[in-house]
């Protein structure tokens, strides 16, 4: 079965704390691909970061953070010294060898100052 | 500016009747998605389309139909069957139908029943 879990349904910080958003998948394929969405109040969706199998490097843009631990299928998200316009909500996807992406439940970060 | 661009914003369906969500894109883009947001939930995949004149099914097609006549247009239709249709719908394309690939979504049409 192709499944992501997003067990943080929603979470609430304080502006320039640290936030780490969790994402937990199952597949079967050797080759797949994760992804993080952020959805902000208007609707749509931004991708943010793609990360294949194949690669397990961590990646750092800016204040975003990605962890990416096959051993544990997991692909974490951290952001540092968050602000309020990072409160939206974030789903995490998983791309195998179908053509669609499997979607999470996803978080909603609310950052407050 | 390249994007995806879906009609109308907001649209309300009266009992019984069929409406047409559009989702037009300029990005060259061969495959194009259509999925259903509801509170609380996940985004779920209603149809998709790889190339022009061929769609398939997602997982909750029932109640919806589509066409993809022209590469950049991909309208999904409500029909009556859909007995639930009031939702978060939004549109997707990717350059190739293939699972590496982002998928690029538009800013999404909100669908409620008077």
């Amino acid at each position: 079965a192709q499944k992501v879990t997003q067990a943080q349904t929603e979470i609430s910080v304080v502006e320039k704390e640290d936030v780490t958003l969790d994402c937990v998948y199952e597949t079967r394929d050797t080759t797949y691909y994760l992804f993080w969405y952020k959805q902000p109040p208007s609707g749509e969706l931004v991708f943010l970061i793609r990360r294949n199998s194949f690669d397990e490097q961590n990646e750092i843009s800016g204040r975003y953070s990605w962890n990416f631990q096959k051993s544990t299928s997991s692909f974490n998200f951290t952001i540092t010294a968050s602000q309020v316009v990072d409160s939206a909500v974030y789903f995490c996807a998983l791309g195998h060898s179908g053509y669609a992406l499997n979607f999470g439940k996803g978080t909603s970060l609310l950052v407050t100052p | 500016d390249g994007g995806i661009t879906q009609s109308p914003k907001y649209l309300f369906r009266k009992e019984g009747q069929n409406v047409t969500l559009s989702c037009e894109q300029n990005l060259n883009h061969d495959a194009m998605y259509w999925y259903r947001q509801d509170p609380g939930q996940g985004l779920r995949l209603i149809y998709y389309s790889q190339i022009v004149n061929d769609f398939q099914k997602g997982d909750i097609a029932e109640g919806y139909s589509v066409s993809r006549e022209k590469k950049e247009s991909f309208p999904l239709t409500v029909t009556s069957a859909q007995k639930n249709p009031t939702a978060f719908y939004l549109c997707a394309s990717s350059i190739k139908g293939q699972a590496n690939q982002p998928q690029h979504f538009g800013d999404g049409t909100r669908l409620s029943i008077l």
